[in-house]
């Protein structure tokens, strides 16, 4: 059965720093894979996606995550944050052929300090 | 823009009472899921839909039923409401092929409380 697992439940940074938030699965067929953004009080937000194709994606607000099947991780990441991109970040895999069932990971709260 | 729209925001009900939490999507979505959203755990998946009066079972579909009866319309019903169904609950919705049903939509959520 697939898994997500996000390995930081919270990360603090400050403003303008960089920052990566981890993200590994488990699967044992191909999978497609997504980060959600969640806003305080609001619904989820299709951050990235990766379907097939150049392992490097990019979504928006400047987010790029990379897609490592040997290490079956799909970490994001952010050269310069801003206050705005506090929120919480979910993973999800979807098998593709689940019809489009997805299993999100627990969460990471992002707080960017100025 | 897809619009999925979750009836109320918050709900306040006491146990046992039989509750009704609906969602619209304006897309003409096959797909449609409800999910809760508790601390830690992030979501989890209750029911799912693919087609009209069509529902298939989640990870976690105990205490809860739902109703399809317009391909717009999914509504998740808790039929005695238990003070551990106290949670955010979210509604998506998702298209056809490959891009379309892997991507989806979400609701502004429904923070329930059960009293």
């Amino acid at each position: 059965a697939q898994s997500v697992t996000q390995l930081d439940s919270q990360v603090p940074v400050f403003e303008e720093a960089p920052v990566e938030l981890r993200c590994n699965y488990s699967s044992s067929v191909s999978v497609y894979l997504f980060w959600y953004v969640q806003y305080p009080n609001q619904g989820l937000q299709l951050l990235l996606k990766y379907l097939s194709g150049s392992t490097l994606v990019k979504g928006i607000n400047g987010f790029e995550a990379e897609f490592n099947k040997s290490q079956t991780s799909f970490h994001l990441r952010k050269p310069s944050v801003h206050i705005s991109d506090t929120a919480e970040y979910f993973c999800a895999v979807s098998e593709g052929n689940q019809g489009g069932k997805l299993i999100f990971g627990q969460g990471t709260e992002l707080s960017v300090k100025p | 823009d897809v619009k999925v729209t979750q009836s109320s925001r918050y709900l306040v009900k006491r146990t046992g009472e039989k509750v009704f939490l609906e969602c619209v999507q304006d897309m003409d979505h096959e797909n449609m899921f409800w999910y809760r959203q508790d601390p830690g755990l992030g979501l989890r998946l209750i029911y799912f839909s693919y087609d009209v009066k069509m529902k298939e079972k989640g990870d976690i579909p105990e205490g809860y039923s739902v109703s399809r009866e317009k391909k717009e319309r999914f509504s998740l019903i808790l039929e005695s409401a238990s003070t551990n169904q106290t949670s955010m609950y979210l509604c998506a919705s998702s298209g056809q092929g490959l891009w379309g049903k892997n991507i989806q939509y979400f609701g502004a959520g429904t923070r329930l409380s059960v009293l």
